[in-house]
């Protein structure tokens, strides 16, 4: 199974900061990734997938990058509505899995 | 808009049996591979399983492979979660999650609001 490494695992920051988390895969999956954010007692919300494309409605802070095994998400200037837990997933065969996850708190 | 809502969810004894469903609406339900991800309490996310639009091919994973089963009725537009030999471990908040294509493959666009199953005696 390929396994997804997030870092850091979790993350405190101020509204207005730049913050980019970052998602290492155990072997290549091209571009086969998709960004989830998670607020407590809801269930995961989709931010990015095909690791660069915004999903509609996303807000443009929001960004991915990356290929192969090296990916990152960022969020340009931090919202108090951003605070949350971030997953990352692969797609690119089975099974299916997520990074362990990055929490990210208000400082 | 699409709307998934699961059920069945709650309170069994290590060993026991219960099924889960996912109904869904706001899309062509049998257009769609469908998935399951759980979340233990205060844990991450945890993928299950996968049938495809059709229900002629399943992927578990290997923590619920041989006692999980998937199952989906397009004409009642649901989908359906059979658990046996539940143990503690399988205790979670289980999302069902509708897939959607692109060009690196299928990934899940919209997720339920989960059902919580707890299994202690």
């Amino acid at each position: 199974a390929i396994r997804l490494t997030q870092s850091p695992s979790s993350l405190s920051a101020s509204v207005g900061d730049r913050v980019t988390i970052t998602c290492r895969a155990s072997q290549g999956i091209t571009s086969a990734l998709a960004w989830y954010q998670q607020k407590p007692g809801k269930a995961p919300n989709l931010l990015i997938y095909d690791a660069s494309t915004l999903e509609s409605g996303v807000p443009s802070r929001f960004s991915g990058s990356g290929s192969g095994t090296d990916f990152t998400l960022t969020i340009s200037s931090l919202q108090p509505e951003d605070f949350a837990t971030y997953y990352c997933q692969h797609f690119y065969s089975y099974p299916r899995t997520f990074g362990q996850g990055t929490k990210l708190e208000i400082k | 808009q699409v709307q998934l809502v699961e059920s069945g969810g709650g309170v069994v004894q290590p060993g026991g049996s219960l099924r889960l469903s996912c109904t869904a609406s706001g899309f062509i339900f049998s257009s769609y591979g469908m998935h399951w991800v759980r979340q233990a309490p205060g844990k991450g996310l945890e993928w299950v399983a996968f049938i495809r639009y059709d229900g002629n091919n399943k992927y578990y994973a290997d923590s619920v492979k041989g006692r999980f089963t998937l199952s989906r009725d397009n004409y009642k537009n649901t989908l359906y979660l059979q658990m046996n030999s539940l143990r503690p471990e399988d205790t979670a908040v289980y999302y069902c999650a509708k897939e959607r294509s692109s060009r690196y493959g299928d990934f899940l666009d919209y997720w339920g609001q989960g059902t919580l199953v707890t299994v202690s005696s």
